[in-house]
């Protein structure tokens, strides 16, 4: 069954460290998204793609970035980790027409001291 | 996205049919009605959609009403397992944008 994985599922890392969360799908999608969920907030979109070489930034990009070199992956990578980013960050990917659902992945908590 | 609103919370009983009301009065009339869910600790899993007649699968009934200004997600016997986060979110095929604008939701409680 095709299915969407994250890893790692758990991650603690010092103020300041720069860290990537991985993302591999295989949907076959086109798009592909994060988000990140906090209490009070709700889900948030950080970046998104909508095929190879293609991002676009979302409501919370700040911090964040991310590259699209394949179909099946997009790595989430925080260039100098802040306490502010501590959360729960969830990777979805959909086909290409956006009338169609959204598969989220299980999700990387991640804490940053 | 266009604006949905929906209870806070709602409570079941286990075995008991639930109805999850949803208002979106500014619906368009290309919107697609979605409903996704988050079980506690997951993430989001899509649950079902439709755009003007009622839609059944697997997981729930989608009852649409006639002037599509509401909605309704019916889980026809609710198990302890459905307690989840339910959001209900109107999708534009047309626009172009594949992204998904969550709102708070309605958190299902289901008692044994």
């Amino acid at each position: 069954d095709a299915e969407i994985t994250q890893s790692p599922r758990h991650k603690i890392t010092e103020t300041g460290r720069q860290v990537t969360l991985a993302c591999h799908q295989t949907w076959n999608h086109n798009n592909m998204f994060w988000y990140r969920q906090d209490l009070g907030h709700g889900l948030r979109l950080i970046h998104y793609s909508y095929g190879v070489q293609d991002t676009n930034k979302g409501e919370v990009s700040d911090g964040y970035s991310v590259s699209r070199s394949n179909t099946e992956d997009l790595p989430l990578t925080l260039e100098s980790a802040a306490s502010s980013q501590t959360s729960v960050y969830f990777c979805a990917s959909s086909e290409r027409a956006s009338g169609e659902p959204t598969y989220f992945g299980p999700g990387t908590r991640l804490t940053v001291t | 996205d266009a604006k949905t609103t929906q209870p806070n919370s709602m409570e079941s009983n286990e075995e008991e049919p639930v109805h999850l009301p949803c208002n979106h009065s500014t619906i368009s009339g290309t919107d697609y009605i979605h409903w996704y869910r988050q079980l506690p600790s997951q993430g989001p899993e899509y649950v079902i959609h439709g755009l003007t007649s009622n839609v059944n699968n697997r997981m729930a009934s989608l009852a649409i009403a006639e002037d599509r200004k509401s909605s309704t997600l019916i889980l026809h016997r609710a198990t302890l397992r459905d307690a989840a986060v339910y959001y209900c979110i109107l999708r534009d095929p047309n626009s172009g944008y594949s992204t998904l604008t969550f709102g708070k939701g309605t958190m299902l409680l289901v008692s044994p």
